[in-house]
């Protein structure tokens, strides 16, 4: 399987923890994006990645959040002091930014549960 | 905010084609219309996007109008497994983070 690659699908915690999550790109792509899906609304962008610069962040992703993507492949999402607010699908998406347009590719998510 | 204005929701009879619209009145020159699905639990699915012209592809076909204000993707003979929220999304070439709006739910019903 070549598409964007999420670890884990699910995760648990109780409340005031810290979490992390992965986000394996399609190969090659050079950009790679975070979201956050709350149930029944459409993904909200957090932030996003030009190989390993983070050019982008949302006024969503407080001060307790923090992504990385250390060598411009994959990307770690961290949450900490998780609240009951952050229960939410995080998705990954990547694109190859390019002479022509290419689309965003999603990930399936993690689907996190806070206790 | 969105930039798009789509139904909430949408039936289709299976084998039928469905026609799913959406309202850009705002959209600027250089962006492109995207459209994406996502089917309960899975990560959203890319499907289609276009400039100005038509385009088509081995799933959809999508419509925009001349003054780029509305589009039409078209799934041209729907089943079940096309049952799914469908979003469109108006974006700047090298598609830049993108604003989902809530999307329609398309049901294909037997």
């Amino acid at each position: 399987d070549t598409g964007v690659s999420q670890d884990p699908r699910h995760k648990i915690t109780k409340r005031g923890q810290n979490v992390t999550f992965r986000c394996d790109p399609i190969s090659e792509h050079n950009r790679l994006y975070w979201y956050r899906q709350t149930l029944g609304q459409g993904p909200e962008f957090l932030t996003y990645f030009q190989n390993e610069a983070q050019l982008e962040k949302s006024r969503l992703l407080s001060d307790r959040f923090s992504a990385e993507r250390p060598k411009g492949s994959f990307s770690t999402l961290e949450i900490q002091r998780t609240e009951q607010g952050d229960s939410a699908m995080y998705l990954c998406a990547s694109s190859l930014v390019s002479g022509d347009n290419q689309p965003q590719h999603f990930g399936d998510g993690t689907r996190l549960s806070i206790l | 905010d969105a930039k798009t204005t789509q139904p909430p929701s949408m039936d289709c009879a299976e084998g039928r084609a469905a026609n799913l619209p959406c309202n850009h009145s705002t959209i600027s020159g250089n962006e492109y219309v995207y459209w994406y699905r996502q089917i309960h639990s899975q990560g959203p699915q890319y499907i289609i996007h276009g400039l100005k012209n038509n385009e088509t592809n081995e799933m959809a076909s999508l419509i925009i109008t001349e003054d780029r204000k509305s589009s039409t993707l078209i799934l041209p003979h729907a089943t079940l497994r096309d049952t799914a929220v469908y979003y469109c999304i108006v974006s700047l070439v090298y598609g830049q983070n993108f604003v989902f709006g809530p999307g329609t739910r398309l049901s294909v019903l037997p």
